[in-house]
């Protein structure tokens, strides 16, 4: 079965400057995507950028990137330029062969002014 | 319509109580999903459809648990002789098709069961 660990339970980064946070991943699949979304205490979880597997190159979306290495499974997101909006919570996730996502316990990210 | 839409965005409930929950998916997208999220914890995965049908339905943590998809657009989530253990954060999200796609999520509906 696959799984999904995020071991930052929080983190905190300045305004205007850069954090990453840590996921790694577990799965047999060789064809599957990861996704980092944002829930911020409104609730719905928000896409902020997907990776497919089978891409060597890291994804990036504006001031969101990843640092995706397929071989040792990790899969991390780095933001720059931190702004005030960008405080939530960061999850991770999985998407493989059972059309299923499986999520990471979260990140607590907050961005102090 | 423009996003997935969940009602009601809260529910209170007294245990043993059956409730139903809605979900409103984007309007053309096939596939349908409904997560369970408890405090402090990511979304956990209960059911899943496309079209009509529960193509994948091994999330449900027993039989008080079911959902339907009858025109295979909104989906409704009902769950039998609430229990305390129940009150959680409900999700849904929906997608043009399959894992490929990108699934947009509801703000989903937090229920409690006192």
């Amino acid at each position: 079965a696959q799984t999904v660990t995020q071991s930052q339970p929080e983190m905190s980064v300045q305004e205007a400057e850069t954090v990453t946070l840590s996921c790694t991943y577990d799965t047999s699949e060789s064809d599957y995507y990861l996704f980092w979304y944002k829930q911020p205490p409104s609730r719905q979880m928000i896409l902020v950028i997907r990776q497919e597997a089978y891409k060597q190159q890291n994804a990036t979306e504006n001031r969101f990137s990843v640092n995706f290495q397929k071989a040792a499974k990790s899969f991390s997101l780095k933001i720059s330029d931190s702004q005030l909006g960008d405080a939530a919570m960061y999850f991770c996730a999985y998407g493989g062969a059972t059309n299923k996502l499986i999520f990471g316990t979260g990140t607590l990210l907050a961005v102090q002014p | 319509g423009a996003g997935v839409s969940q009602t009601p965005s809260n529910k209170v409930t007294e245990k043993g109580k059956y409730v139903e929950l809605r979900c409103d998916p984007i309007s053309g997208h096939t596939a349908l999903y409904w997560y369970r999220q408890s405090l402090g914890q990511g979304p956990e995965f209960l059911i899943y459809f496309q079209g009509t049908g529960a193509a994948d339905d091994s999330g449900l943590p027993n039989d008080r648990f079911f959902a339907v998809r009858p025109e295979g657009s909104v989906s409704t989530l009902k769950i039998q002789r609430t229990e305390r253990g129940d009150s959680a954060v409900y999700l849904c999200a929906s997608s043009s098709s399959g894992t490929t796609n990108i699934q947009y999520f509801g703000a989903g509906t937090r229920l409690s069961v006192l």
